[in-house]
């Protein structure tokens, strides 16, 4: 079964500071990972996602991620966090053999302080 | 490109009463529609899957008669709660995969507030 594990409800940083935002997952086969961003009353938009190759993902708004198979994580990061980051924060897994959908973790909030 | 409409944004009705939600790939066909429920503060859900033509497919736990889903043709899959009641309140959001482009990424729509009184 495929899950997916968020340990921070909530992350603060302050603004130019560098944010991680941690996420860990279990398949049973390889996985492909996502994390996706969700404003207000807003459905999710996607930020990147790890299919094969570099281990090192870069995505929307200078966001990315880094895919470690032996920690079985895939943690969020920015180098300068802005005001406008502020969001909800959702790592998604699917499962390239036995999955067909996605699980989505519980998903962080992120809130950058000015 | 690859934008996912949801219509409407917000309903409000009366217990009893059913609801229908639409969801529209604008500028893609998709060949599959997934379709979340997200309760405050909490991740998303999946209800279940629609393919083009077929019946979906429901996850555990989801009553398929009380959540109707059609997936009529490629730009368009609706979700009709029918005899809606206070618990059926929440946040629903479908999402899409393009028929030409990767399987493996999804675009979602913008999200319908439920609220039954």
């Amino acid at each position: 079964a495929q899950s997916v594990a968020q340990p921070e409800d909530q992350v603060n940083v302050a603004e130019g500071n560098p944010l991680t935002v941690k996420c860990t997952y279990s398949v049973s086969g390889n996985p492909y990972l996502f994390w996706y961003v969700q404003y207000p009353n807003r459905g999710l938009q996607f930020l990147l996602k790890y299919i094969t190759g570099d281990n090192l993902v870069k995505g929307s708004y200078g966001f990315e991620a880094e895919f470690n198979k032996s920690q079985t994580s895939f943690h969020l990061k920015k180098p300068s966090a802005l005001v406008s980051d502020s969001a909800l924060y959702f790592c998604a897994v699917r499962d390239k053999v036995y999955g067909q959908n996605f699980v989505f973790g519980p998903g962080t909030r992120l809130s950058v302080l000015p | 490109g690859a934008v996912v409409s949801q219509h409407p944004s917000r309903v409000i009705c009366k217990s009893g009463t059913s609801v229908k939600i639409e969801c529209r790939s604008l500028d893609f066909q998709a060949t599959t529609m997934f379709w979340y429920r997200q309760f405050p503060k909490q991740s998303l859900m999946l209800m279940a899957t629609s393919n083009e033509g077929s019946k979906a497919t429901y996850e555990q736990g989801v009553e398929k008669d009380k959540f109707l889903i059609n997936h009529a043709s490629l730009t368009l899959s609706t979700l009709t709660v029918t005899s809606a009641h206070p618990e059926d309140s929440s946040f629903y959001i479908c999402s899409a995969i393009r028929k030409r482009g990767s399987p493996d990424t999804q675009y979602f729509g913008p999200g319908t507030r439920l609220t039954v009184l």
